[in-house]
């Protein structure tokens, strides 16, 4: 077994700040993933990382940033920070894309003041 | 752009009942399909899958691929207050990237 562990689990910014959530994973997974999810609703891809090396733009990656540091972390940074994107950020990995499942860890829920 | 539309938005039903969620997908070259479920404050987690035309049953649970219809679901047979919980259903596209519905909300009361 494995987890994914997000820091931090909340994060407060001011409109404008810039802001940085990270991720870690302990499967050995190649392929990780950077989710919004505004409250109650789906998942919106941001960025993805196929292997170690690799950065792919999501459908949301307007005014975001990714970095894939080592095959186990992954992080994520608003350059701007917006009231309008309050919201649950998730991370995923999973051993591959498409046939393979994504496992999520818990969370970081963002807030704009 | 792959596009995944889910159906209904909200649902309740009464325990016992027999729950019917719907996915229609826009990329007939979808290949890998899934339905993950997240209760309340948790991380969503996989559900069931399949990756060829036809049904596949676990338990309570059975889904459905259409390939022709582009049509995918989830039915929950004996829906139990456990079950509630957002359901989402995801494809893959020809970008190697997962795309997931919007979700429905199921509420099964006790």
């Amino acid at each position: 077994g494995g987890i994914i562990t997000q820091t931090p689990k909340f994060l407060i910014g001011q409109e404008g700040q810039k802001l940085t959530l990270k991720c870690q994973q302990n499967f050995n997974h190649d392929t990780m993933y950077w989710y919004r999810q505004d409250s109650g609703k789906g998942l919106r891809l941001i960025y993805y990382s196929i292997t170690e090396n690799d950065l792919q733009k999501g459908d949301l990656s307007e005014g975001y940033d990714a970095s894939r540091e080592k095959k186990s972390s992954f992080s994520l940074t608003v350059t701007s920070a917006q009231k309008n994107e309050m919201a649950v950020f998730l991370c995923a990995s999973s051993p591959g894309t498409g046939v393979y499942e994504q496992y999520f860890g818990p969370g970081t829920r963002l807030t704009v003041l | 752009q792959q596009n995944v539309q889910q159906s209904p938005e909200s649902l309740i039903v009464p325990e016992g009942a027999r729950t019917s969620l719907n996915c229609t997908f826009s990329d007939s070259a979808s290949q890998y399909f899934w339905w993950y479920r997240q209760h309340s404050g948790k991380a969503p987690k996989a559900l069931m899958s399949i990756f060829s035309n036809g049904e596949k049953e676990e338990g309570r649970f059975t889904i459905h691929l259409n390939k022709a219809s582009l049509h995918f679901s989830l039915h929950i047979r004996d829906s139990q207050p456990s079950d509630s919980a957002l359901y989402l259903c995801a494809g893959d596209t020809n970008a190697y990237k997962v795309i997931f519905g919007k979700g429905t909300h199921l509420h099964v009361l006790p």
